[in-house]
Protein backbone atom coordinates (compact mmCIF):
# COMPACT_ATOMS: atom_id res chain seq x y z
CA UNK A 1 0.00 0.00 0.00
CA UNK A 2 0.90 3.76 -0.66
CA UNK A 3 2.20 5.86 2.24
CA UNK A 4 1.29 9.33 2.27
CA UNK A 5 3.24 10.95 -0.79
CA UNK A 6 4.26 14.24 -1.38
CA UNK A 7 5.37 16.80 -3.80
CA UNK A 8 7.79 18.23 -4.76
CA UNK A 9 10.67 16.65 -2.47
CA UNK A 10 12.72 19.69 -2.71
CA UNK A 11 12.54 23.26 -3.37
CA UNK A 12 14.49 26.69 -4.17
CA UNK A 13 13.04 29.96 -3.51
CA UNK A 14 13.99 33.59 -3.32
CA UNK A 15 11.92 35.62 -0.62
CA UNK A 16 9.28 37.33 -1.27
CA UNK A 17 7.97 34.52 -3.68
CA UNK A 18 5.16 31.98 -3.25
CA UNK A 19 5.24 28.53 -2.81
CA UNK A 20 2.83 25.74 -3.40
CA UNK A 21 3.09 22.00 -1.52
CA UNK A 22 1.22 18.74 -2.49
CA UNK A 23 0.13 15.73 0.10
CA UNK A 24 -2.00 12.75 -1.16
CA UNK A 25 -3.09 11.27 1.89
CA UNK A 26 -3.25 7.32 2.04
CA UNK A 27 -5.75 5.68 0.50
CA UNK A 28 -9.35 5.63 2.63
CA UNK A 29 -7.23 8.29 5.06
CA UNK A 30 -9.95 11.41 4.64
CA UNK A 31 -8.04 13.89 6.98
CA UNK A 32 -4.96 15.73 6.05
CA UNK A 33 -2.45 17.66 8.59
CA UNK A 34 0.50 20.00 7.70
CA UNK A 35 3.52 20.64 9.78
CA UNK A 36 6.75 22.78 9.56
CA UNK A 37 9.96 21.02 11.07
CA UNK A 38 12.85 23.67 11.39
CA UNK A 39 16.01 22.11 11.47
CA UNK A 40 16.75 21.26 15.18
CA UNK A 41 13.05 20.81 16.45
CA UNK A 42 10.08 18.63 16.77
CA UNK A 43 7.49 19.24 13.84
CA UNK A 44 4.95 22.30 14.36
CA UNK A 45 1.16 21.97 13.51
CA UNK A 46 0.08 24.24 10.62
CA UNK A 47 -3.51 23.21 9.39
CA UNK A 48 -5.96 20.24 9.76
CA UNK A 49 -8.57 19.79 6.92
CA UNK A 50 -11.34 17.33 7.05
CA UNK A 51 -13.97 17.21 4.22
CA UNK A 52 -12.49 19.98 2.66
CA UNK A 53 -13.00 22.06 5.77
CA UNK A 54 -10.04 23.49 7.86
CA UNK A 55 -10.49 21.66 11.16
CA UNK A 56 -7.79 23.24 13.35
CA UNK A 57 -5.12 26.00 12.47
CA UNK A 58 -2.04 26.50 14.39
CA UNK A 59 0.06 29.76 15.77
CA UNK A 60 1.16 30.44 11.54
CA UNK A 61 0.66 33.74 10.12
CA UNK A 62 -2.19 34.43 7.17
CA UNK A 63 0.76 34.07 4.76
CA UNK A 64 0.03 30.36 5.17
CA UNK A 65 -2.99 29.08 3.82
CA UNK A 66 -4.35 25.35 2.82
CA UNK A 67 -7.45 23.61 1.08
CA UNK A 68 -8.52 20.12 0.33
CA UNK A 69 -9.85 18.53 -2.89
CA UNK A 70 -12.27 16.18 -2.84
CA UNK A 71 -10.12 12.99 -3.11
CA UNK A 72 -8.74 14.53 0.02
CA UNK A 73 -5.45 15.53 -1.56
CA UNK A 74 -4.51 19.07 -0.03
CA UNK A 75 -2.15 21.91 -1.22
CA UNK A 76 0.13 24.02 1.22
CA UNK A 77 0.47 27.56 0.16
CA UNK A 78 3.20 30.21 1.77
CA UNK A 79 3.21 33.57 0.40
CA UNK A 80 5.61 35.82 0.54
CA UNK A 81 8.31 34.04 1.77
CA UNK A 82 10.54 35.16 4.13
CA UNK A 83 14.09 33.31 5.23
CA UNK A 84 12.41 31.64 8.33
CA UNK A 85 10.47 29.69 6.16
CA UNK A 86 13.04 27.93 5.09
CA UNK A 87 11.99 23.79 6.79
CA UNK A 88 10.72 20.45 6.23
CA UNK A 89 6.89 20.21 5.28
CA UNK A 90 5.78 17.23 6.85
CA UNK A 91 2.02 16.24 5.57
CA UNK A 92 0.11 13.36 7.71
CA UNK A 93 -3.04 11.98 6.78
CA UNK A 94 -5.53 10.28 9.37
CA UNK A 95 -8.92 8.38 9.73
CA UNK A 96 -10.38 10.50 12.33
CA UNK A 97 -11.02 8.34 14.56
CA UNK A 98 -10.80 8.98 18.81
CA UNK A 99 -8.03 6.08 18.65
CA UNK A 100 -6.17 6.88 15.23
CA UNK A 101 -2.90 8.73 14.69
CA UNK A 102 -1.19 10.36 11.96
CA UNK A 103 1.10 8.69 9.31
CA UNK A 104 3.35 11.09 7.80
CA UNK A 105 4.88 11.90 4.37
CA UNK A 106 8.44 12.06 3.14
CA UNK A 107 8.77 16.16 3.41
CA UNK A 108 9.03 18.56 0.92
CA UNK A 109 12.32 20.41 1.81
CA UNK A 110 11.65 24.16 1.16
CA UNK A 111 15.05 26.42 0.94
CA UNK A 112 14.19 30.41 1.03
CA UNK A 113 17.11 32.24 -0.37
CA UNK B 1 7.65 27.19 29.17
CA UNK B 2 7.05 24.09 26.37
CA UNK B 3 4.27 22.08 26.78
CA UNK B 4 6.52 18.91 26.01
CA UNK B 5 10.11 19.08 27.23
CA UNK B 6 12.47 16.22 25.75
CA UNK B 7 16.24 16.25 25.99
CA UNK B 8 17.40 16.82 22.73
CA UNK B 9 20.60 14.79 23.63
CA UNK B 10 22.84 13.69 21.26
CA UNK B 11 23.29 10.17 23.07
CA UNK B 12 25.17 7.46 22.52
CA UNK B 13 25.08 4.23 23.62
CA UNK B 14 27.07 0.87 22.51
CA UNK B 15 25.61 -1.67 20.67
CA UNK B 16 23.13 -4.07 22.90
CA UNK B 17 22.40 -1.67 25.25
CA UNK B 18 19.35 -0.68 27.02
CA UNK B 19 18.43 2.72 25.62
CA UNK B 20 15.87 5.18 27.82
CA UNK B 21 14.13 8.20 26.40
CA UNK B 22 11.68 10.44 27.80
CA UNK B 23 9.57 13.55 27.53
CA UNK B 24 7.34 15.84 29.90
CA UNK B 25 4.20 17.00 29.25
CA UNK B 26 2.26 20.20 31.32
CA UNK B 27 -1.06 19.85 29.41
CA UNK B 28 -3.31 17.60 31.41
CA UNK B 29 -5.64 17.49 28.71
CA UNK B 30 -3.16 15.00 26.82
CA UNK B 31 -4.88 11.67 26.19
CA UNK B 32 -2.65 10.12 23.16
CA UNK B 33 0.82 9.47 23.47
CA UNK B 34 3.09 8.55 20.51
CA UNK B 35 6.41 7.84 19.14
CA UNK B 36 8.62 8.54 16.44
CA UNK B 37 11.66 7.60 14.33
CA UNK B 38 13.04 9.89 12.07
CA UNK B 39 16.11 9.41 9.85
CA UNK B 40 17.97 12.23 8.51
CA UNK B 41 16.01 14.29 6.27
CA UNK B 42 13.01 12.01 6.13
CA UNK B 43 9.64 12.19 7.28
CA UNK B 44 8.18 10.52 10.71
CA UNK B 45 7.86 7.15 11.04
CA UNK B 46 5.07 6.41 13.96
CA UNK B 47 6.90 3.47 16.26
CA UNK B 48 4.40 3.38 19.34
CA UNK B 49 1.31 4.43 20.24
CA UNK B 50 -0.67 4.32 23.13
CA UNK B 51 -3.48 5.99 25.44
CA UNK B 52 -3.55 4.37 28.74
CA UNK B 53 -1.27 4.50 31.61
CA UNK B 54 1.25 1.74 32.03
CA UNK B 55 3.45 -0.28 29.53
CA UNK B 56 3.17 -1.17 26.22
CA UNK B 57 5.85 -3.82 24.09
CA UNK B 58 6.39 -4.58 20.67
CA UNK B 59 9.35 -6.05 20.53
CA UNK B 60 12.53 -4.36 21.54
CA UNK B 61 10.27 -1.20 22.00
CA UNK B 62 8.71 -0.75 24.83
CA UNK B 63 6.92 2.36 26.04
CA UNK B 64 5.80 3.63 29.12
CA UNK B 65 3.29 6.22 30.17
CA UNK B 66 2.45 7.84 33.48
CA UNK B 67 -0.36 10.25 33.47
CA UNK B 68 0.11 10.79 37.11
CA UNK B 69 3.62 12.49 36.69
CA UNK B 70 2.56 13.58 32.77
CA UNK B 71 6.21 11.44 31.83
CA UNK B 72 6.29 9.18 29.10
CA UNK B 73 9.45 6.91 28.21
CA UNK B 74 10.49 4.95 25.20
CA UNK B 75 12.93 2.04 26.13
CA UNK B 76 14.46 -0.17 23.28
CA UNK B 77 16.10 -3.62 24.29
CA UNK B 78 19.46 -4.85 22.63
CA UNK B 79 20.09 -1.63 20.46
CA UNK B 80 21.27 -1.88 16.97
CA UNK B 81 22.89 0.71 14.55
CA UNK B 82 19.82 0.45 12.71
CA UNK B 83 18.41 2.13 15.66
CA UNK B 84 20.37 5.48 15.32
CA UNK B 85 18.11 8.35 14.30
CA UNK B 86 16.27 10.88 15.72
CA UNK B 87 13.18 9.67 18.26
CA UNK B 88 10.44 12.15 18.68
CA UNK B 89 7.66 12.07 21.14
CA UNK B 90 4.10 13.06 20.79
CA UNK B 91 1.28 13.62 22.05
CA UNK B 92 -2.99 15.17 21.56
CA UNK B 93 -5.69 15.85 23.58
CA UNK B 94 -8.99 14.17 22.14
CA UNK B 95 -11.35 16.09 19.67
CA UNK B 96 -14.00 15.68 17.17
CA UNK B 97 -11.85 15.39 14.21
CA UNK B 98 -9.68 12.76 15.75
CA UNK B 99 -5.81 14.03 16.82
CA UNK B 100 -5.49 16.15 14.85
CA UNK B 101 -2.75 18.68 16.92
CA UNK B 102 -0.15 16.49 17.82
CA UNK B 103 2.53 18.46 19.85
CA UNK B 104 5.98 17.30 19.86
CA UNK B 105 8.99 17.52 21.34
CA UNK B 106 12.27 18.64 19.97
CA UNK B 107 13.63 15.13 19.40
CA UNK B 108 16.75 13.08 21.03
CA UNK B 109 18.88 12.18 18.51
CA UNK B 110 20.67 8.93 19.11
CA UNK B 111 23.56 7.11 17.81
CA UNK B 112 24.06 3.27 18.74
CA UNK B 113 28.07 2.60 18.70
CA UNK B 114 28.99 -0.95 16.80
Amino acid sequence: DAGVTQSPTHLIKTRGQHVTLRCSPISGHKSVSWYQQVLGQGPQFIFQYYEKEERGRGNFPDRFSARQFPNYSSELNVNALLLGDSALYLCASSLVSSTDTQYFGPGTRLTVL
Amino acid sequence: QKEVEQDPGPLSVPEGAIVSLNCTYSNSAFQYFMWYRQYSRKGPELLMYTYSSGNKEDGRFTAQVDKSSKYISLFIRDSQPSDSATYLCAMSAPSNFGNEKLTFGTGTRLTIIP
